[in-house]
């Protein structure tokens, strides 16, 4: 059973970048066949599906996040990631990493990220 | 893009009651929708892919149904453990939106 794991700073400042690695165990990234994503979650609010990368590195990023966002892959550590630039309280949010191929199979447990000073 | 609008936004039932939330797509998505239930401080979890398929595990009372535009998730009898979030998602092609999600608790 595939495990996914996110790791990084719980807490960034205003302006500064957002970084976080999610790491699969259990099941292997360069096999295809599945996405990889991210996903977030403001205080409260709903999810909301912010981007995912393929393991060749073909990319999808949602508009509203396309100048500050960049998901990346290493195949050889078996990780993907999430850069997010210039980062507001509005960035505030719980990130999920997450499988899918069609529906979404399996989730991170999901880290709480606070942007302040 | 292609949105998703869930309604009702939050529902409030007796224990027993049969529960219909709702999920439209802007354009024709075909078959591809899952149905997500969050609990409190928990992460999601999938109940339901293309738009009616129970995921192993799942409950019998849960059931969907619908396709192109039109969707529903249904709990035939509604349990305590039910009190949730739930979310529609579509995946025909990205961005995988979900909807905005339907609260649900026991009255």
């Amino acid at each position: 059973q595939v495990q996914l794991q996110e790791s990084g700073p719980g807490l960034v400042k205003p302006s500064q970048t957002l970084s976080l690695t999610c790491t699969v165990s259990g099941g292997s990234i360069s096999s295809g066949g599945y996405y990889w994503n991210w996903i977030r979650q403001h205080p409260g609010k709903g999810l909301e599906w912010i981007g995912y990368i393929y393991y060749t590195g073909n990319t999808y990023y949602i508009p509203s996040l396309r100048s500050r966002l960049t998901i990346s892959v290493d195949t050889s550590k078996n990780q993907f990631s999430l850069k997010l630039t210039s980062v507001t309280a509005a960035d505030t949010a719980v990130y999920f990493c997450a499988r899918n191929w069609g529906s979404i199979d399996s989730w991170g447990q999901g880290t709480l990220v606070t942007v302040s000073s | 893009d292609i949105q998703m609008t869930q309604s009702p936004s939050s529902l409030s039932a007796s224990v027993g009651d049969r529960l219909t939330i709702t999920c439209r797509a802007s354009q024709d998505i075909s078959n591809d929708l899952a149905w997500y239930q969050q609990k409190p401080g928990k992460v999601p979890k999938l109940l339901i892919y293309s738009a009616s398929t129970l995921q192993s595990g799942v409950p019998s009372r849960f059931s969907g149904s619908g396709s192109g535009t039109d969707f529903t998730l249904t709990i035939s009898s509604l349990q305590p453990e039910d009190v949730a979030t739930y979310y529609c998602q579509k995946y025909n092609s990205a961005p995988l939106t979900f909807g905005q999600g339907t609260k649900v608790d026991i009255k």
